[in-house]
């Protein structure tokens, strides 16, 4: 049972373009949501936080749907540095804190 | 900035030894984490501490696992009789709430 699921793409776009990704979570339950994203062969990095009533910082844009449970990360005008795999997290709810990864999406952003 | 230095970045050691990977914060942080990820996989949680104590941990952190924090600062996490499936990459990682964390850079553990 998958309980966090992303599409892994890759998705490959030119650099200008918008993108967006999407994550769906299982756990109706879950209470906090969050996008990281990982470079090759280094750390996950906290991109933001995902808040009920969606959030913005620069060029990220992160919604929560808690009726559909998904979660999703809009980037507009790409750059190359965007190319990174961009994981969703969700915590379970019920007083743990539990987090629960996606597999991620790879975005490639091209010249 | 990382907020924690992680130690060894790679180690290597035989099937059935024990390891010890070390996290050291940069500053105090009310809760931290481990984390691992086996190579092409998604980051698994394994445990959270607060106040010094083991507040959550999940399934894959069995008898096998044990955390410390020997001299009230530093982190370590334990592995005993290593196998081949515990090759991954080791992360710990602080915070300042239950549900937000920042990585180490982590410590790459080879089983062979």
């Amino acid at each position: 049972r998958k309980e966090v699921e992303q599409d892994p793409g890759p998705f490959n776009v030119p650099e200008g373009a918008t993108v967006a990704f999407n994550c769906t979570y299982s756990n109706s339950a879950s209470q906090s949501f969050f996008w990281y994203r990982q470079d090759c062969r280094k750390e996950p990095k906290l991109l933001m936080s995902v808040y009920s009533s969606g959030n913005e910082d620069g060029r990220f844009t992160a919604q929560l749907n808690r009726a559909s449970q998904y979660i999703s990360l809009l980037i507009r005008d790409s750059k190359l540095s965007d190319s990174a795999t961009y994981l969703c997290v969700v915590t379970s709810g019920g007083g743990s804190y539990i987090p629960t990864f996606g597999r991620g999406t790879s975005l490639i952003v091209h010249p | 900035e990382p907020e924690v230095t992680q130690t060894p970045s790679h180690q290597v050691t035989q099937m059935g030894q024990e390891v010890i990977l070390r996290c050291v914060p940069i500053s105090n942080h009310l809760y931290f984490y481990w984390y691992r990820q086996i190579l092409g996989q998604k980051v698994e949680f394994l445990v959270s501490f607060y106040n010094n104590e083991i507040s959550e941990k999940s399934e894959i952190f069995d008898d096998q696992f044990s955390v410390e924090r020997p001299d009230g600062s530093n982190f370590t996490l334990k592995i005993r009789s290593t196998k081949l499936e515990d090759s991954a990459m080791y992360f710990c990682a602080p915070g300042e709430r239950p549900d937000e964390a920042f990585f180490g850079q982590g410590t790459r553990l080879t089983v062979v």
